[in-house]
């Protein structure tokens, strides 16, 4: 099976910078994804690495090292609206088009 | 409605009951998800569909039902519904060859 660790929490301040991590345990790791929840909301697309490196969208940027089986969210200038939960999902190859997710990170931007 | 729905969105009953969470697409997505959500385990997938009448257990089958007899719909059938169950699910469908899952708003369920 697939096991996945993120920070359960993270505060920030409004224009700053935030790393939100993620570690993994998976055989035959294909991918990471991110995704994006508003308190009552339903979780909506990030970003996808299938290849180390960063790949930037935005304000948004998500970075992988498939060799240390992590990978992060990097979040910048910061906004108000960017208090949510954001989930790392990993998909591989046992698991074919399903993705396992982690636990999630409630990020709280403050003024 | 273009995109993905869902109903009831929100439900209340009884332990023992039985109950049904719809969820009907209009992209003609093959890949289709249940997932339910609790505090502290995040989302956990139910069942999921491939295609229409191929259906797959995910993590936490146990008590659940589903079928796909149509593309764009994927029901969610709880047999006899326990407390353990309340929960809020989701319903999500992706297409063949890409990686972003579309969610669908969730249905909120409590059973009594």
């Amino acid at each position: 099976g697939q096991s996945l660790e993120q920070p359960s929490e993270v505060t920030a301040v409004e224009g700053a910078i935030v790393q939100i991590n993620c570690t993994y345990q998976t055989s035959g790791f294909y991918g990471l994804s991110w995704y994006q929840q508003h308190d009552g909301g339903a979780p909506t697309f990030l970003s996808y690495n299938a290849l180390d490196g960063l790949e930037e969208t935005g304000r948004f940027s998500s970075f992988l090292s498939r060799s240390d089986s992590y990978g992060y969210l990097l979040l910048q200038e910061l906004q108000m609206k960017d208090s949510a939960s954001y989930f790392c999902a990993v998909r591989a190859r046992s698991s074919g088009d399903k993705l396992t997710f982690g636990t999630g990170t409630r990020l709280a931007v403050r003024p | 409605d273009a995109g993905i729905t869902q109903s009831p969105r929100y439900k209340i009953t009884e332990t023992g009951r039985q109950v049904t969470l719809m969820c009907h697409q209009t992209w003609s997505h093959s890949y289709m998800f249940w997932y339910r959500q609790d505090l502290g385990h995040g989302l956990r997938l139910i069942y999921y569909s491939a295609a229409a009448d191929i259906t797959d257990k995910g993590e936490v089958p146990d008590g659940y039902v589903v079928s796909r007899s149509k593309t764009e719909n994927f029901p969610l059938t709880l047999e006899s519904a326990t407390r353990s169950q309340t929960s809020v699910y989701f319903c999500a469908s992706k297409g063949p060859a890409i990686y972003e899952q579309y969610f669908g708003p969730g249905t909120r369920l409590t059973v009594t």
